[in-house]
């Protein structure tokens, strides 16, 4: 079956970028939308983005101005970047693939990564 | 604020029917689908229900979704303590931003 992993840097300095990467095992990463969400500590999940294997992307208003998602098919992979980060940006990032195939569709989103814990500190 | 509303808390005892609620408005729950997800602390949230009432194999049919309007609901019939966890609503918004929107979450308590 499909498996998604996140990996990427645990800490991150305030101002730097953050960068994950998913590795997509068990399937071909073409032809859907690859998304990540994020769960601050003792909050709700926030969906930050997402990007299709043509190149379409949508982002979360409120973080638009700070956020690429991109899509590696030859590796069968997706990043995410987020730049000037502050410590409202620590929180655990998932990554997940998005079963809707519509440019005016999504949320069904399945399978998940396990998440990863990141931490805005210096 | 979330653009979808859910009570922070809800609560049952074993065995009890509960009706969790997700509030939107016409450019998200009222012409799109909604989904619902599980969330137990440590582990990634599951998906429960897709596109609005659809359950994926391996849901219990305890679980149940609905829509009506601008709204949403999650149903969970013969509650279990392992039904303990915080449940999301997501939904596609149409508008401008054009963007996956969650509601706050409801944390369920099993009495």
């Amino acid at each position: 079956q499909v498996q998604l992993q996140e990996s990427g840097p645990r800490l991150v300095k305030p101002s730097e970028t953050l960068s994950l990467t998913c590795t997509v095992s068990g399937a071909s990463i073409s032809s859907h939308y690859w998304t990540w969400i994020r769960q601050p500590a003792g909050k709700g999940l926030e969906w930050i983005g997402r990007m299709h294997t043509i190149g379409s992307t949508n982002y979360n208003p409120s973080l638009k101005s700070r956020v690429t998602v991109s899509v590696d098919t030859s590796k069968n992979q997706f990043s995410l970047k987020l730049n000037s980060v502050t410590a409202a940006d620590t929180a655990v990032y998932f990554c997940a693939k998005d079963v809707e195939r519509s440019s005016s569709a999504g949320g069904w989103f399945d399978p998940w990564g396990q998440g990863t814990l990141v931490t805005v500190s210096s | 604020q979330s653009v979808l509303t859910q009570p922070p808390s809800a609560s049952g005892t074993p065995g009890q029917r509960v009706t969790l609620s997700c509030s939107g408005s016409s450019s998200n729950i009222a012409r799109k689908y909604v989904y619902w997800y599980q969330k137990l602390p440590g582990t990634a949230p599951k998906l429960l229900i897709y596109r609005n009432d659809q359950r994926p194999s391996g849901v219990p049919d305890r679980f149940s979704g609905s829509k009506s309007g601008t709204s949403a609901s999650l149903a969970i019939s013969g509650l279990r303590s392992e039904d303990e966890a915080d449940y999301y609503c997501a939904a596609w918004d149409d508008s401008l931003s054009a963007s996956v929107v969650f509601g706050g979450g409801t944390k369920l308590t099993v009495l």
